[in-house]
C-alpha cells in the first residue's frame, strides 16, 4: 500500500518568512496529492491540492509543486502570518479511488 | 449551516463500554468516512461508504461497525471500548472522487 513520509515534524518561522514542508510517496499510481490544514480543536480542511499532470499549483501565498520522478512533492508558504500556524497534512491517492493516505504532519508555529 | 456534523464532541466512559458516535453531513455527498487520529496527531482511514455501500475497510478490530441508514449519515458504533481506543475520531465526506471535507471531530477518552 502507499506510504507518506513528512518533514519536517516541527518548523518554526518568523513572520513574514517562508515555509516549506516536503512529502514523499511510494506508490507510482499515486496521482492525487492534497494539503490539508488542521487549526486547534478543529477537523482538517484542504487548502490546496495538485494533480499528476500539473507539476505546480498557486493560490495566493500557498503553492504546491509536484516531482513525480522523485515521487516528492512540497508546500510552499510564503509572507507567513500569525494565522498560518497550525498542523498542516500532506496526503496522496490513486485517481478514483478515495482512499487517502495521509503523512504523519508538521505543526508550523509562526512567530510573531 | 455546519457542512460535516458529528456528536458528540466529546466522549468519556469507562472500559468495556459500548458507545456510539453519529454523522452527517448536508453537502448531497456520496461518500463518507470514519478516520482516527492518535495522540501523535497521526490520520487513518477507518472506513469509507459510498451510497451506503462499504467500500474500504482498513484493519480495524470487529468491535468497530460503522452503519449508514442513508446517503447523508455514518454512524460508528464500538464495543467493549478499550483504552487504546482514545483517539480523537473525525468523520469526512466527498463526491465519489474529489475533496474530502472533515467534521469538527470527536475526542473520545476510555478511562
Amino acid at each position: 500500500g502507499e506510504n507518506v513520509e513528512q518533514h519536517p515534524s516541527t518548523l518554526s518561522v518568523q513572520e513574514g518568512d517562508s515555509a516549506v514542508i516536503k512529502c514523499t510517496y511510494s506508490d507510482s499510481a499515486s496521482n492525487y496529492f492534497p494539503w490539508y490544514k488542521q487549526e486547534l480543536g478543529k477537523g482538517p480542511q484542504l487548502i490546496i491540492d495538485i494533480r499528476s499532470n500539473v507539476g505546480e499549483k498557486k493560490d495566493q501565498r500557498i503553492a504546491v509543486t509536484l516531482n513525480k520522478t522523485a515521487k516528492h512533492f512540497s508546500l510552499h508558504i510564503t509572507e507567513t502570518q500569525p494565522e498560518d500556524s497550525a498542523v498542516y497534512f500532506c496526503a496522496a491517492s490513486p485517481f478514483g479511488n478515495e482512499k487517502l493516505t495521509f503523512g504523519t504532519g508538521t505543526r508550523l508555529t509562526i512567530i510573531p | 449551516d455546519t457542512a460535516v456534523s458529528q456528536t458528540p464532541k466529546y466522549l468519556v466512559t469507562q472500559m468495556g463500554n459500548d458507545k456510539s458516535i453519529k454523522c452527517e453531513q448536508n453537502l448531497g455527498h456520496d461518500t463518507m468516512y470514519w478516520y482516527k487520529q492518535d495522540s501523535k496527531k497521526f490520520l487513518k482511514i477507518m472506513f469509507s461508504y459510498n451510497n451506503k455501500e462499504l467500500i474500504i475497510n482498513e484493519t480495524v478490530p470487529n468491535r468497530f461497525s460503522p452503519k449508514s441508514p442513508d446517503k447523508a449519515h455514518l454512524n460508528l458504533h464500538i464495543n467493549s471500548l478499550e483504552l487504546g481506543d482514545s483517539a480523537v475520531y473525525f468523520c469526512a465526506s466527498s463526491r465519489k472522487v474529489g475533496i474530502q471535507y472533515f467534521g469538527a471531530g470527536t475526542r473520545l477518552s476510555v478511562l
